[in-house]
């Protein structure tokens, strides 16, 4: 799977957007970017994926840029309960559904 | 909102002693996995499975740990002799298809003395 490369830290203030960026030069052509999150020591939880288009959800909007060597998670409205590490994940190809965490980006939501 | 449930929620063991950490699920998914989170540390791949057989395993997952999934609702991951370093939050998660959403379980924290 593809490397990937977060900031390890963001700070947002609530109400406004949060963009998370990531890095994945060496994604290929059949793997996906996945964004999970996890707040405190709960399970990952998902918030989207796609492939080489931008994708919007209730969650949030996934931005890849056109070379599909790096992609965006934006957050429209970050409240209090977005504080959480995000987790950009390259994943796919041969893999049976593999997800490979890295360290992620603790994201923290200011009043 | 359908969810992975994982029990128990903590367990304490004795190390050399064997585990099974259990997990229900979403019904109709058919990709399941165990994953594990050391305290302070990133969440690791341990096993895949599909079809009844493990599909993909990582380096962590040896001879020591098996997977089963005994009828049509439950995952196990089983740990035949405990050590201290096997001390984790274990998590399962499942998919219905490859290369979509994987939901994770809350977890189940192994503390080994």
């Amino acid at each position: 799977d593809a490397k990937t490369t977060q900031p390890p830290s963001m700070d947002c203030a609530e109400g406004r957007a949060a963009n998370l960026p990531c890095n994945h030069s060496t994604i290929s052509g059949n793997e996906y970017v996945y964004w999970y999150r996890q707040i405190h020591s709960q399970g990952p939880q998902y918030i989207i994926h796609g492939l080489k288009n931008n994708e919007t959800n209730e969650m949030a909007s996934l931005i890849i840029t056109e070379d599909r060597k790096s992609s965006t998670l934006i957050l429209p409205h970050a409240t209090l309960r977005d504080t959480a590490v995000y987790y950009c994940i390259v994943a796919g190809g041969t893999s049976y559904g593999k997800l490979t965490f890295g360290q992620g980006t603790i994201l923290t939501v200011h009043p | 909102e359908p969810e992975v449930t994982q029990t128990p929620s903590h367990q304490v063991t004795q190390m050399g002693q064997e585990v099974i950490l259990r997990c229900v699920p979403i019904s109709n998914h058919l990709y399941f996995y165990w994953y594990r989170q050391i305290l302070g540390q990133k969440v690791e791949f341990l096993v895949s499975f599909y079809n009844n057989e493990i599909s993909e395993k990582s380096e962590i997952f040896d001879d020591q740990f098996s997977v089963e999934r005994p009828d049509g609702s439950n995952f196990t991951l089983k740990i035949r002799s405990t050590k201290l370093e096997d001390s984790a939050m274990y998590f399962c998660a499942s998919s219905a298809q490859l290369f979509t959403e994987a939901f994770f379980g809350q977890g189940t924290r192994l503390t080994v003395v």
